[in-house]
């Protein structure tokens, strides 16, 4: 079974400014799928980026990247050029086991 | 293409009684996720399905709690007899037959709000 640890609760961060979120997970399996969700006030969840874990490149789409360490089991999330849309709850997931959420707000 | 459609969206019931939340998957999709949401958590894995199968129900709780798939119509989360302890948010989502479900995007549904008085 899988586990996903987000550790900030919360972040903010400037409008056009740059923010990492952290999450660390575990699984026995060596070869897995992470992905990161982002859940507006809407609540509906919306994925943001997918990674394979036997891919060594960090995935990217468009302002957002990962900076995935095998090893160390990590997969951080970061948004460039953060928008005001960007403000959401983003959960770190590891197949069907997901982290607590982390509340980003972005301000103007 | 519609997208995971959910209903409804919101479901109050009185303790004891049944609640039955449907998902529609989206078209093409033969996959279908349940999670539990509670306040200020993140998503809690209960049960994925294909067509007329329960693939990986690890994460039911094992009385009151089952789920369905058919080969027609939407996808069934049933809950009999609600305590306030099942007051959720509940989301299902879908995903595509390409290689093994549980590495696929899966694709959101709203969810459905159940309160339970």
């Amino acid at each position: 079974a899988q586990t996903v640890t987000q550790s900030q609760p919360e972040m903010s961060v400037q409008e056009a400014e740059t923010v990492t979120l952290s999450c660390t997970y575990d699984t026995s399996e060596s070869d897995y799928y992470l992905f990161w969700y982002k859940q507006p006030p809407s609540r509906q969840m919306i994925l943001v980026i997918r990674q394979e874990a036997y891919k060594q490149q960090n995935a990217t789409e468009n302002r957002f990247s990962v900076n995935f360490q095998k090893a160390a089991k990590s997969f951080s999330l970061k948004i460039s050029d953060s928008q005001l849309g960007d403000a959401a709850m983003y959960f770190c997931a590891c197949e069907l086991a997901f982290g607590k959420g982390t509340k980003l707000t972005v301000n103007p | 293409n519609a997208g995971v459609m959910q209903n409804p969206r919101h479901l109050v019931r009185r303790r004891g009684q049944e609640a039955r939340l449907r998902c529609s998957p989206m078209k093409g999709h033969s996959h279908v996720y349940w999670y539990r949401q509670l306040p200020e958590e993140g998503l809690k894995f209960m049960v994925y399905l294909q067509k007329e199968n329960i693939i990986d129900e690890s994460g039911m709780p094992k009385e009151r709690f089952s789920a369905e798939f058919p080969k027609e119509g939407p996808s069934i989360l049933r809950i009999q007899q609600v305590v306030r302890g099942d007051s959720a948010a509940y989301f299902c989502a879908s995903s595509p037959i390409t290689g093994v479900p549980r590495t696929d995007t899966q694709y959101f549904g709203p969810g459905t709000r159940l309160t339970v008085l």
